[in-house]
């Protein structure tokens, strides 16, 4: 099993539709979680960190389930704008020296 | 504050030659990582170093050397290009556990 797994999509919704999908990570242990966005051909972006209350930013909500070990991502009212792909992060833990376990991105393609 | 910058932008390699690519940072971040990431596959951790003179390998090291002299840089060197060394790569940095990363390098061995 891979330490976080994301569906790769792509997700085609239309603008102005509500997307979300999910992040599986396998070490209970990990302590801290983010979602990145990556445009094509360009680097990660920190888009929000996740924490154990769920937050919200503008259109985005990250929510975290420590029993069922998924953390997941909604984006409201989407934009053309929001097309990328977005990587699930782990911190595996306090010792890690903050080496990151990054999935392998979802693709979300949003059509006007 | 350019942030982290990465040269060359791309670059093509025969097998066997070498090559150093650069990453400089002027956020004065102690942490500094050299990841690649293949097509359809997430980053792989290829080393890291927690400050200036102190570096450890990541998931992926084989084939690959690095150095930090200064806070500021850290160098990823290919000494015998293979193809499986094609791919694309970014450096980044942090203060905690927030990375902010270069524009990458895209490599190609043929």
């Amino acid at each position: 099993r891979k330490e976080v797994e994301q569906d790769p999509g792509p997700f085609n919704v239309p603008e102005g539709a509500t997307v979300a999908f999910n992040c599986t990570y396998s070490n209970s242990a990990s302590q801290s979680f983010f979602w990145y966005r990556q445009d094509c051909r360009k680097e990660p972006k920190l888009l929000m960190s996740v924490y154990s209350s769920g937050n919200e930013d503008g259109r985005f909500t990250a929510q975290l389930n420590r029993a069922s070990q998924y953390i997941s991502l909604l984006i409201r009212d989407s934009k053309l704008s929001d097309s990328a792909t977005y990587l699930c992060v782990v911190n595996p833990g306090e010792d890690s020296n903050y080496q990151l376990i990054w999935g392998a991105g979802t693709k979300l393609i949003i059509k006007p | 504050n350019a942030g982290v910058t990465q040269t060359p932008k791309f670059r093509i390699l025969k097998i066997g030659q070498s090559m150093t690519l650069q990453c400089t940072q002027d956020m004065n971040h102690n942490y500094m990582y050299w990841y690649r990431q293949d097509p359809g596959m997430g980053l792989k951790l290829i080393y890291y170093s927690v400050g200036a003179g102190i570096t450890d390998k990541g998931e992926v090291p084989n084939g690959y050397n690095v150095s930090r002299s200064t806070t500021e840089d850290f160098p990823l060197r290919l000494e015998l290009a293979a193809p499986s060394q094609t791919s694309v790569y970014f450096c980044a940095s942090s203060y905690h556990e927030t990375q902010y990363f270069g524009p990458g390098t895209r490599l190609l061995v043929l």
